[in-house]
């Protein structure tokens, strides 16, 4: 157990839909990352906070977003739906914001299926 | 973008073998770090390297961050029927100066055991 959870586990949903995935960081990390892992394009980047701020962007789409809140806890919408967005979808988390010794764990994934 | 590649892609191999997969980049990472997935769950650390050159042991794993800071292997010794699954290489971007720690993760390494 790394620590760091996720919510839902599994998530199916129709094209056009709006979803939201919940990540709660290991206890003390200011930092969540989230990555998208399909078939075709394994683990990518999404975007990245560092205590409540957004920190770097990687392949993000403009139909999706995030934020970090006070608690630490972080959110990514999904939104306007396609079927090529179906995948597992992982939150990270580190103590740092980047650099050295900056170890990122991770937490079980949510599998998102678009119908 | 930046890309790792990893290799083998695949590897079937007898219980007792030692085993080895390894990573190269065209860029310069600051740090490498070696991941397991096991189907359905989250990547797992196992083994993380901040200095070129650096060998670092876990258990049956060794792992070393290559002088160039452009590459990176693995080596599992003994293997054993629960090493079974997908390993995965992470790479953190150098140069940004501690701003930002994304991963770029390469494509990973599927290994099967054979009792």
């Amino acid at each position: 157990d790394s620590g760091v959870t996720q919510t839902p586990k599994h998530l199916i949903t129709a094209t056009g839909q709006r979803v939201t995935l919940r990540c709660s960081p290991r206890s003390g990390d200011l930092s969540v990352y989230w990555y998208q892992q399909s078939l075709d394009q394994g683990l990518q980047f999404l975007i990245q906070y560092y205590n409540g701020e957004e920190r770097a962007k990687g392949n993000i789409l403009e139909r999706f977003s995030a934020q970090q809140f006070p608690d630490l806890h972080s959110e990514l919408n999904l939104s306007s739906l396609e079927l090529g967005d179906s995948a597992l979808y992982f939150c990270a988390s580190s103590n740092r914001p980047g650099g050295s010794y900056n170890e990122q764990f991770f937490g079980p994934g949510t599998r998102l299926t678009v119908l | 973008g930046q890309q790792l590649n990893q290799s083998p892609q695949s590897m079937f191999i007898q219980e007792g073998e030692d085993v080895s997969m390894n990573c190269t980049s065209s860029s310069i990472f600051n740090t490498w770090l070696w991941y397991k997935q096991d189907p359905g769950e989250g990547p797992v650390l196992l083994i993380a390297l901040y200095k070129a050159g650096e060998l670092t042991s876990n258990g049956r794993l060794t792992a070393q961050f290559g002088i160039t800071r452009k590459d990176s292997f693995l080596n599992i010794s003994a293997s054993i029927p629960s090493d079974v699954g997908i390993y995965f290489c992470a790479g953190q971007p150098g140069g940004y100066g501690g701003s930002q720690g994304n991963l770029i993760f390469g494509k990973g390494t599927k290994l099967s055991v054979k009792p």
